[in-house]
């Protein structure tokens, strides 16, 4: 089955500098990939995604990269803000097998310092 | 994001005792996930359901965990005789109004005393 690796697992940068969090998974099956932010006791909230027919997503200050034949894909957040502090899972499915099971990442713990 | 309901929010139970986590995804959507997220970890696939059918159950606990969707009425996730391992955050998902983005409700907090 899938099996999906993050890294890291905590990162603090300062406050207008970017970060980037990091995924790899192992089924070259998958083919949909997204991003879930989730503030302290709060429910995990969908960001980004990307499919696997494009390379790049970009959304205002977020983007993610996709690299299908090194079976990895980025979070790129840019001029960060103390807001955007919060765990984040990216995540990796077939979704051409019909059962949209997720199989989540471990977790980035992202500290922006004001 | 209001549509997908769970319930109780927050439930504290004693060891031995049985819980009920309830799920009332959007109207017309037939599916539901349930994960676990232990404290300071990961979301953990549980099973997925569709109305009245497990489709997938291979993350749950072979014992004292099972899972419903009834025609009628919420997705359940009961946890008999709790442990105090069993406590973590449960949140249902479905399909939300984009792709094949997942939308979470706002989660179930057990805490088993």
């Amino acid at each position: 089955g899938e099996n999906v690796e993050q890294h890291p697992s905590t990162l603090s940068v300062q406050e207008g500098d970017s970060a980037v969090i990091k995924c790899t998974y192992s089924d070259s099956a998958s083919n949909y990939f997204p991003w879930y932010k989730q503030e302290l006791g709060k429910r995990p909230q969908l960001i980004i995604d990307i499919r696997s027919n494009v390379g790049e997503k970009k959304d205002q200050r977020i983007a993610v990269t996709l690299n299908k034949t090194a079976k990895h894909f980025s979070l790129h957040i840019t001029e960060t803000q103390p807001e955007d502090s919060a765990v984040y899972f990216c995540a990796a499915i077939d979704a051409t097998s019909g059962t949209y099971k997720y199989i989540f990442g471990t977790g980035t713990r992202l500290k922006v310092l004001a | 994001n209001a549509g997908v309901m769970q319930n109780p929010r927050h439930l504290v139970r004693r060891r031995g005792q049985e819980a009920r986590l309830r799920c009332s995804p959007m109207k017309g959507h037939s599916h539901v996930y349930w994960y676990r997220q232990l404290p300071e970890e990961g979301l953990k696939f549980m099973v997925y359901l569709q109305k009245e059918n497990i489709i997938d159950e291979s993350g749950m606990p072979k014992e004292r965990f099972s899972a419903e969707f009834p025609k009628e009425g919420p997705s359940i996730l009961r946890i008999q005789q709790v442990v105090r391992g069993d406590s973590a955050a449960y949140f249902c998902a479905t399909f939300g109004d984009t792709n094949y983005g997942y939308t979470f409700g706002s989660g179930t907090r057990l805490t088993v005393v």
